[in-house]
């Protein structure tokens, strides 16, 4: 069975500093991994997308992950965070070869402080 | 239609209640999914449908829970005998085939109170 663990359910970060968001996954199999993002009161939108064709991943509004096999992980970064970063933040695994049933972590929420 | 759409966007009933939820996926989207999303968690997998078929059903939590897709287009997601406890909002996502395959488009919700 896949599933996801997001540490951390709250990050806070001052505007202009670096976005760590933490994913790590289990699977069986060669998973898709994914982020997606939920402003307030949207609908969740995907950010990036993992296939197995570049393990380094670049997103939207200038978020990229990085997927690592050997750590099982699949952390979300942006250099320089912005306000209109602040939302929720779901890591999600797929398992493509059994079809695309996409288990979501409980997500984390980032804080931008002025 | 452009996006994911979902009626009603607010539904109110009373416990013991019959509930039915509608998801109108995007045109052409063969995958179409449900989920239930609790305050301050992540999208609880339901059941997601391959074409007009439960493709996986695994994550219904009782058999008060149904869905169907009889056309491979609209889905509805059926609740009888409503608990308190199933108050939520139900997501539905659809997906395209191809290389766009697994990447999820959601609606705004559907959301339950049950009183």
């Amino acid at each position: 069975a896949q599933s996801v663990t997001q540490l951390g359910s709250h990050v806070s970060v001052s505007e202009g500093a670096l976005v760590l968001l933490r994913c790590n996954y289990s699977s069986s199999v060669p998973p898709y991994l994914f982020w997606y993002v939920q402003y307030p009161n949207q609908g969740l939108q995907l950010l990036l997308k993992y296939t197995s064709a570049a393990t380094l991943v670049k997103g939207i509004n200038g978020f990229e992950a990085e997927f690592k096999k050997s750590e099982t992980s699949f952390h979300l970064t942006k250099p320089s965070a912005h306000m209109s970063d602040a939302a929720e933040y779901f890591c999600a695994v797929s398992d493509r070869d059994g079809g695309f049933k996409t288990i979501f972590g409980a997500g984390t929420r980032l804080f931008v402080k002025a | 239609g452009a996006g994911v759409s979902q009626t009603p966007s607010n539904k109110v009933t009373e416990k013991g209640k019959y509930v039915e939820l509608r998801c109108d996926p995007i045109s052409g989207h063969t995958a179409l999914y449900w989920y239930r999303q609790s305050l301050g968690q992540g999208p609880e997998f339901l059941i997601y449908f391959q074409g007009t078929g439960a493709a996986d059903d695994s994550g219904l939590p009782n058999d008060r829970f149904f869905a169907v897709r009889p056309e491979g287009s609209v889905s509805t997601l059926k609740i009888q005998r409503t608990e308190r406890g199933d108050s939520a909002v139900y997501l539905c996502a659809s997906s395209a085939s191809g290389r766009a395959a697994g990447e999820l488009f959601f609606g705004e919700g559907s959301r339950l109170t049950v009183l």
